[in-house]
């Protein structure tokens, strides 16, 4: 079946620092790929998404690549502030659902330290 | 204004009981789920409907009863409460079910079970 993997947390880092949230997936047929925020005691926003390969998807400067190759979608940002601590979900939509289904990973959660 | 509303945001209740959750949004669109978030922030969909009907039903108990009375709403019945029906449980929709759609996600609703 489908499958989301991302790496386990927290990843702790400070204010201006580099991210780098890791995704790989696991599809049958071409997935759109998504990735979700949830800050604290909040519901989940989307963040940014890429529907084909080689698509980027961008937001609030956080940016990810769909990879068909390696079959991943990192998350990156140049330069973190505390405002970004948060979980962080990559999902795909599986190709082979009836109807629209959101599989997701187990969720990255990011502090920032000023 | 929310797009995606869901009440109640908290509700703590006893085993046995039974409670409701419910969803409204207001962006027109087709399509609506109900996702599952575990105590590790694990997600789930547990159903979806579009325009009324039902066309995602994942293994979820039957004492989960979905009901949409229109397109704009659908809401979460649970019978009997367990322990184990503690989470957070989060209202979507989207535009319609086609597959790679975004799906806007609402605030959830955080369900503790005593």
């Amino acid at each position: 079946g489908n499958s989301v993997t991302q790496m386990e947390g927290p990843v702790t880092l400070s204010e201006e620092a580099f991210l780098t949230i890791n995704c790989t997936y696991t599809a049958t047929g071409y997935p759109s790929l998504f990735w979700y925020v949830q800050y604290p005691g909040e519901g989940l926003q989307l963040l940014l998404k890429a529907t084909k390969a080689d698509d980027k998807g961008s937001n609030k400067g956080f940016e990810a690549t769909y990879r068909k190759e390696t079959t991943s979608f990192h998350l990156e940002k140049g330069s973190v502030q505390v405002s970004d601590s948060a979980v962080y979900f990559c999902a795909l939509s599986d190709p082979q659902a009836a109807g629209n289904k959101l599989t997701f990973g187990g969720g990255t959660r990011v502090l920032v330290k000023p | 204004d929310t797009a995606v509303s869901q009440t109640p945001k908290y509700l703590v209740t006893q085993m046995g009981n039974d409670k409701s959750i419910k969803c409204e949004q207001n962006l027109g669109h087709d399509t609506m789920y109900w996702y599952k978030q575990d105590s590790k922030k694990f997600l789930k969909i547990m159903f979806s409907y579009n325009n009324k009907e039902l066309i995602i039903n994942e293994t979820v108990p039957n004492r989960f009863s979905p009901k949409s009375p229109d397109k704009a709403h659908l809401n979460l019945h649970i019978n009997s409460l367990e322990l184990g029906d503690s989470a957070v449980y989060f209202c979507a929709s989207s535009l319609d079910s086609i597959r790679g759609n975004t799906i806007y996600f609402g605030e959830g609703s955080w369900l503790t079970v005593v």
